[in-house]
């Protein structure tokens, strides 16, 4: 299997632009995963799809964060606008089942907001 | 709520020293699970083990072993004769129920330790 991909690797943006992350999850599984990681705050778990369905968001930071998922091979996560703040590395992660399984993570956004 | 402790913000070690990484976890939940993943300079996040809280057993894989203690809620991690390559940020993680919010199932990780391995 190819693995967890994600588009794009890295990403300047300016202050007030939309920024759209694409995540492509493994094929079978059934849960995919949206993370953030900042030397601050470290690894922090944004939002989970099971089956295509949101089902806890609560670690999205605010409105301006929204993520989608259509279809079971495919999932974005967009910040409109963005802000400096924003930047940090965006890692999609899926797995097979949740409670107990290992997570395997795509390489990650690097995202830049100027 | 759930917590993972990585004391050990960065660790140097010599090649071919013994090393281990310390976890230290919080949960109210019964059940629960703790892994442990490598992320290496190249940024990516490897699995490398997960533990349910019912299996206490010691782990072994060839250099790396692990060793759960329910008792003082730890979880460490042990890299033997270690090597260059081992060098990489390591974060231990817990995937438990949250009691306060509604039992939802969260992964929550430690902050990390950097281990450098100079030749």
């Amino acid at each position: 299997d190819a693995g967890v991909i994600q588009s794009p690797r890295h990403e300047v943006t300016e202050m007030g632009q939309e920024v759209t992350l694409r995540c492509k999850p493994i094929s079978g599984h059934d849960y995919l995963f949206w993370y953030r990681q900042t030397m601050m705050r470290g690894l922090e778990l944004l939002i989970y799809f099971n089956n295509n369905v949101p089902i806890d968001d609560s670690g999205m930071p605010e409105d301006r964060f929204s993520a989608k998922m259509p279809n079971a091979s495919f999932s974005t996560l967009k910040i409109q606008p963005s802000e400096p703040r924003d930047s940090a590395v965006y890692f999609c992660a899926s797995s097979f089942r949740f409670r107990g399984d290992e997570q395997y993570f795509g390489p990650g956004t690097r995202l830049t907001v100027t | 709520a759930q917590k993972v402790t990585q004391a050990q913000t960065e660790i140097s070690v010599v090649e071919k020293e013994d090393v281990t990484l310390d976890c230290v976890y919080e949960t109210r939940d019964t059940t629960y699970y703790l892994f442990w993943y490598k992320q290496p300079p190249s940024g990516e996040l490897v699995f490398l083990i997960r533990r349910n809280s019912f299996d206490e057993q010691n782990e072994i894989s060839g250099r790396y072993s692990w060793n759960f203690q329910k008792s003082t809620s730890s979880f460490n991690f042990t890299i033997t004769a270690s090597q260059v390559v081992d060098s990489a940020v390591y974060f231990c993680a817990l995937s438990a129920r949250s009691i306060t919010q509604g039992g939802s199932e969260k992964l929550v990780f430690g902050k990390g330790t950097k281990l450098t391995v100079n030749p």
